[in-house]
């Protein structure tokens, strides 16, 4: 079955680590997004990418880097500038839809990472 | 800018009750708009969308209509089950981008 693989499911960080959360689909989508939870909010985006070896920063890019290179691989790398990366960590793709604004296609979503801080 | 507002819950309802979850966007241009589930510890899923006004999406027994004039895409649904329980997300899409609203909490009780 096609998905979105997300792991590890739950990951522990100490002060001034870095860690990455990976991300895999085999939807063959050309989009992949990184949302992060927190309790009693709504998913807030951090980083998207429409293509290939191309991202963009979404609303809360500080402290976080990604890589797009393939097509089914966009992992998320929380730095130590990251002063609260305590979260639920989402990551979605879908297909780019049709012009002029892509916007009618769904995301499709991974079951999340839960990051913590030792 | 585009934003996404819903009720606040959580919403507990006995089985068999009828639901509404509102939900009111702002948006400049067409966005479409989504219908999000999310069970304890998993991702979200989607339950329905609509692409223009007027659309209404229904999946599961549970429909939400495309209203531009008032800006609204209410989630309902007839008769609720206990497996209904868990967060719903409306979402806005725009670009190449989704807006969440903040979730509400539905609890079913038997």
């Amino acid at each position: 079955d096609g998905g979105i693989t997300q792991s590890p499911k739950y990951l522990f960080r100490k002060e001034g680590q870095n860690v990455t959360l990976s991300c895999e689909q085999n939807l063959n989508h050309d989009a992949m997004y990184w949302y992060r939870q927190d309790p009693g909010q709504g998913l807030r985006l951090i980083y998207y990418s429409q293509i290939v070896n191309d991202f963009q920063k979404g609303d809360i890019a500080e402290g976080y880097s990604v890589s797009r290179e393939k097509k089914e691989s966009f992992p998320l790398t929380v730095t130590s500038a990251q002063k609260n990366p305590t979260a639920f960590y989402l990551c979605a793709s879908s297909y780019r839809g049709t012009v002029p604004t892509y916007s009618n296609q769904p995301q499709h979503f991974g079951d999340g990472t839960r990051l913590s801080i030792l | 800018g585009n934003s996404v507002t819903q009720m606040e819950g959580p919403v507990t309802l006995s089985e068999e009750a009828f639901l509404t979850i509102n939900c009111t966007y702002t948006a400049t241009g067409y966005p479409s708009l989504f219908w999000y589930v999310q069970y304890p510890g998993e991702g979200l899923q989607l339950l329905l969308k609509a692409t223009k006004a007027d659309d209404k999406g229904s999946n599961k027994g549970f429909e939400a209509t495309y209203r531009k004039e008032t800006t609204s895409f209410h989630l309902e649904k007839g008769s609720v089950q206990v497996s209904d329980s868990a967060v719903y997300f409306c979402a806005l899409g725009y670009g190449n981008k989704l807006v969440f609203g903040a979730g509400t909490i539905l609890r079913v009780k038997s």
